[in-house]
């Protein structure tokens, strides 16, 4: 199974601040890659998919790179609803799997 | 528009099974493209993908499961359902079940989980 790596586990930054998370794959999975956002006692809500691609409504400050087996999901100007934990999740092989996740919290 | 909702008993004890369905609604569960899936979270910790189902009954599962997971479609009610059996406390979480969507862009296909329902916990203990 394809093995995905979250970095960091977790993040303090302050509003309006400019963020960055990683997302590493064990094998090369081209752009197959997708990002997800939860909030406590929530579902995951599916942000970003093909590694760049915003699903429709996801503001604009979120964005997402990379190919192969480095990824990066970025939050341009955080606000006060970005806080949460962020999963990246590869969907290269018909094996789902997902990164650890990333907590981002208010500094 | 499209919604899906678990359900199913929130205990279970040791060594048993655990049976949960997927109601889906606003929607086609026979719909061509889409899988269906679930996928759980122990508490406080990450999201762990169980399987996935196509409305003729082709399926995928997790690796480390597929020993233990059965999951099945019943098209006539648009349901689609998960049995794990000899569950042990591991087993604990909530369970999430999920529309695996598509972007077709023009040579591939890109897949997600676009669709989740709320989540229902399921506690193992005796």
């Amino acid at each position: 199974d394809i093995q995905m790596t979250q970095s960091p586990s977790s993040l303090s930054a302050s509003v309006g601040d400019r963020v960055t998370i990683t997302c590493r794959a064990s094998q090369s999975i081209s752009s197959y890659l997708n990002w997800y956002q939860q909030k406590p006692g929530k579902a995951p809500k599916f942000l970003i998919y093909a590694a760049s691609s915003l699903q429709s409504g996801v503001p604009s400050r979120f964005s997402g790179s990379g190919s192969g087996t480095d990824f990066t999901l970025t939050i341009s100007s955080l606000q006060p609803e970005d806080f949460a934990t962020y999963y990246c999740q590869q969907s290269y092989s018909t094996l789902i799997t997902f990164g650890q996740g990333t907590r981002l919290e208010i500094k | 528009q499209l919604q899906l909702q678990e359900s199913g008993p929130g205990l279970v004890k040791p060594s048993e099974t655990l049976s949960l369905t997927c109601t889906v609604s606003g929607g086609s569960i026979s719909s061509s493209s889409y899988y269906w899936g679930w996928i759980r979270q122990p508490p406080g910790k990450g999201l762990e993908w169980i399987g996935s189902i196509y409305y003729s009954g082709s399926t995928y599962y997790n690796s480390s499961l597929k020993s233990r997971v059965t999951i099945s479609v019943d098209t006539s009610k648009n349901q689609f359902s998960l049995k794990l059996n000899s569950v042990t406390a591991a087993d604990t979480a909530v369970y999430y079940c999920a529309r695996r969507g598509y972007n077709y862009a023009g040579v591939v296909y890109y897949y997600y989980m676009d669709v989740w329902g709320k989540g229902t916990t399921v506690t193992v203990s005796s």
